[in-house]
């Protein structure tokens, strides 16, 4: 397994479109996390699946926003009517099932810039 | 709720001291903590853990030590090289999220 993946790795859009990014995190890792970073700042909560179950959502996700993970496997981050404050770095990242000491394993991220 | 406070401010060093990054947190204790490099551009990369009744933790060049009266975790870099130079970033685990710190840049000049 190479780590985790995310793609696509840049994405442009004009204010207004819809946007979805794609996760496939380390086969064996039960949990998969969205995060959002933007310049300057750490990693930003955004909402976390064990398996299919999406467990918990940040108050920075909006309505806009919408998350997958259908199958317990891959993951899918989408944003409706994107604004030009959705502009940031979006990463995943997942981890075994071992309770709160596990380690995070990100991607590289997807970068959004609207326009 | 847990707050996580790292020094803003990149940090200038030479070649071959030591680096000592700051992670200071409110409230309670993080039973445990954990630092991570990030490079430009890139996902961060897992460091080390700390836990709360640990006073210090090494691996290789990096040290990390967790001051529970000070609520305050150190992360060393000895011997430090131009490739460390990256942000770092402090973390803690909340019930069920990792929360991380804004992170401190290291800047190795040779």
């Amino acid at each position: 397994d190479t780590g985790v993946s995310q793609n696509p790795r840049h994405k442009i859009t004009k204010r207004g479109q819809n946007v979805t990014f794609r996760c496939d995190p380390i086969s064996e890792h039960n949990r998969l996390y969205w995060y959002r970073q933007t310049l300057g700042q750490g990693p930003e909560f955004l909402t976390y699946f064990q398996n299919e179950a999406q467990l918990e959502k940040s108050r920075l996700l909006s309505d806009r926003f919408s998350a997958e993970r259908p199958k317990g496997s891959f993951s899918t981050l989408e944003i409706q009517r994107t604004e030009q404050g959705d502009s940031a770095m979006y990463l995943c990242a997942s981890s075994a099932l071992q309770g709160s000491a596990g380690e995070l394993f990100f991607g590289e991220g997807s970068r959004l810039t609207v326009l | 709720s847990q707050k996580i406070e790292q020094n803003s401010e990149a940090l200038n060093i030479q070649e071959g001291k030591t680096a000592t990054l700051t992670c200071n947190y409110t409230n309670y204790s993080p039973a445990y903590l954990q630092w991570y490099r990030q490079d430009p551009g890139r996902g961060p990369v897992f460091l080390l853990l700390i836990r709360e009744n640990e006073k210090e933790k090494r691996k290789e060049r990096l040290k990390v030590t967790f001051d529970t009266t000070l609520k305050q975790s150190l992360f060393h870099i000895t011997a430090s090289q131009p490739a460390d130079s990256a942000t770092y970033l402090c973390a803690h685990w909340g019930y069920s999220t990792l929360t991380f710190g804004k992170g401190t840049m290291l800047l190795v000049s040779p």
